[in-house]
């Protein structure tokens, strides 16, 4: 049963380009949530897809965006690169609609983002 | 505002000496969950466990065991008879009730070193 799995494991960027990771959930789970852990730091919740449809956002700039496939893999677009968007960036899945009081969040290995 | 403290940047034990790690948390939710989350260096959070703001009861799993007091808002996490595996950072969560999503607010993390 293959748990998160996230690509590519590292990524090199320049500034002003454009990134996009990708997610895919652990089997039967369908929501799809995405974090941005910066160095010597805790993860930090960017949004998270549900049905296909961004169900919430934490506090990023619209230069983050995502989509959630039919297949509720993911995937996070980030544009305009700048020197602060590196970071790990984790994907963490979970069970069908269920909120952390029922299910707790599957993480993936994370992409690494270096931007230069 | 929701908010957690690991007060703790880094701990450095030798094997077999048991220790705590510390959690504070901040909510003006009366229904939360609390979790804490290993960090290995490869990246991935491992879930360790998740405690409801009703039940105070601590909680032991093997060497692990956790102490959760909702009068001074922490819960904390001990390690028995620590072993070289346990070396990783560890963060302590928050679920924020945001309805029906699983968005966590995290530590900065505790940092465990345990020498042979």
């Amino acid at each position: 049963d293959a748990g998160v799995t996230q690509s590519p494991t590292h990524l090199i960027k320049t500034r002003g380009q454009q990134v996009t990771l990708r997610c895919s959930p652990k089997s039967g789970h369908d929501t799809v949530s995405w974090y941005q852990q910066a160095l010597g730091q805790g993860p930090q919740f960017i949004f998270q897809y549900y049905e296909e449809e961004e169900r919430q956002r934490g506090n990023f700039p619209d230069r983050f965006s995502g989509h959630q496939f039919p297949n509720y893999s993911s995937e996070l677009n980030v544009n305009a690169l700048l020197l602060g968007d590196s970071a790990l960036y984790l994907c963490a899945s979970s069970f069908p609609g269920q909120s952390s009081y029922n299910s707790p969040l599957h993480f993936g290995n994370g992409t690494r983002l270096t931007v230069t | 505002a929701q908010k957690v403290t690991q007060a703790q940047t880094e701990i450095s034990v030798v094997e077999k000496e048991d220790v705590t790690l510390d959690c504070v948390y901040e909510t003006r939710d009366t229904t939360y969950y609390l979790f804490w989350y290993k960090q290995p260096p490869s990246g991935e959070l491992v879930f360790l466990i998740r405690r409801n703001s009703f039940d105070e009861q601590n909680e032991i799993s093997g060497r692990y065991s956790w102490n959760f007091q909702k009068s001074t808002s922490s819960f904390n996490f001990t390690i028995t008879a620590s072993q070289v595996v346990d070396s990783a950072v560890y963060f302590c969560a928050l679920s924020d009730w945001g309805g029906a999503t699983n968005k966590l607010i995290f530590g900065t993390g505790t940092l465990l070193a345990v020498q042979p």
